[in-house]
C-alpha cells in the first residue's frame, strides 16, 4: 500500500534557528503540495509542485520558507528563520498524473519555541 | 474565485444515529468536489468526491453525498456513526482546470457520543 512518507514527523526548535521537512510522494505521482494546518487558520495551501516544477507558492511567505523538489522521490520545505507563529502540522500530499484525489502523508508537527 | 462554507464547526451524535455534515460551495463555474476525513494525528484521506455523472456519490466508511447544484450544497451523510467514524470531516472544491487549486473548507469536527 504506496503512501506519501514525511520526515520528521516531530520537531520542536528554537526561534532563528533553520528547520527542513522532507517528503516522499508516492511513486509516479507527478503532483506535490504542501499544506500547513493551525486550529486558527485551519488547512492552508502554502506551495504546490508539478513535475518538479513550483506551480504555485503564493501561500507561503517567501522572506523565510522555501520549497523544492530536488529530484522526483524528494520535496523539501524549508524554514528559516523560524519563528513562533511557524508552529503548525505541516502536510505534504502528491496526486497522479490526470486524477484529482490528493494522497496525505502523516504531517510534521513544528514547534518552535 | 470558488469558496466553501462548512458551518458547522462541531456535530455530536449519538452512536448509531444518523448523521448529516452540511458544505456549502459558492462557484461560478462547474465545479469538482470533494469530502476528506481527518483521524486524529493522521493525515487527510478522500471519503468521495463528486466529479461529473450521478448526483448521489458513495464513499468510503458507509459515507455519501448528494450534490445539489440549485443550491450549491454537498452535503455529507451517514445512516448509522460508529465510534470509530469520530474524526474531522473536511469538504473541497476545485474546477476543472488542471492550474486550479483544491480549496478546503474550515472543517466539521464529528464526535461520537456512546
Amino acid at each position: 500500500d504506496a503512501r506519501v512518507t514525511q520526515t520528521p514527523r516531530h520537531k520542536v526548535t528554537e526561534m532563528g534557528q533553520e528547520v527542513t521537512m522532507r517528503c516522499q510522494p508516492i511513486l509516479g505521482h507527478n503532483t506535490v503540495f504542501w499544506y500547513r494546518q493551525t486550529m486558527m487558520q485551519g488547512l492552508e495551501l502554502l506551495a504546490y509542485f508539478r513535475n518538479r516544477a513550483p506551480l504555485d507558492d503564493s501561500g507561503m511567505p517567501k522572506d523565510r520558507f522555501s520549497a523544492e523538489m530536488p529530484d522526483a522521490t524528494l520535496a523539501t520545505l524549508k524554514i528559516q528563520p523560524s519563528e513562533p507563529r511557524d508552529s503548525a502540522v505541516y502536510f505534504c500530499a502528491s496526486a497522479p498524473v490526470g486524477q484529482e484525489t490528493q494522497y496525505f502523508g502523516p504531517g510534521t508537527r513544528l514547534l518552535v519555541l | 474565485a470558488q469558496s466553501v462554507t462548512q458551518l458547522d464547526s462541531q456535530v455530536p451524535v449519538f452512536e448509531e444515529a444518523p448523521v448529516e455534515l452540511r458544505c456549502n460551495y459558492s462557484s461560478s463555474v462547474s465545479v469538482y468536489l470533494f469530502w476528506y476525513v481527518q483521524y486524529p494525528n493522521q493525515g487527510l484521506q478522500l471519503l468521495l468526491k463528486y466529479l461529473s455523472g450521478s448526483t448521489l456519490v458513495k464513499g468510503i466508511n458507509g459515507f455519501e453525498a448528494e450534490f445539489n447544484k440549485s443550491q450549491t450544497s454537498f452535503h455529507l451523510r451517514k445512516p448509522s456513526v460508529h465510534i470509530s467514524d469520530t474524526a474531522e470531516y473536511f469538504c473541497a472544491v476545485k474546477t476543472p482546470s488542471s492550474a486550479s487549486k483544491i480549496i478546503f473548507g474550515s472543517g466539521t469536527r464529528l464526535s461520537i457520543r456512546p
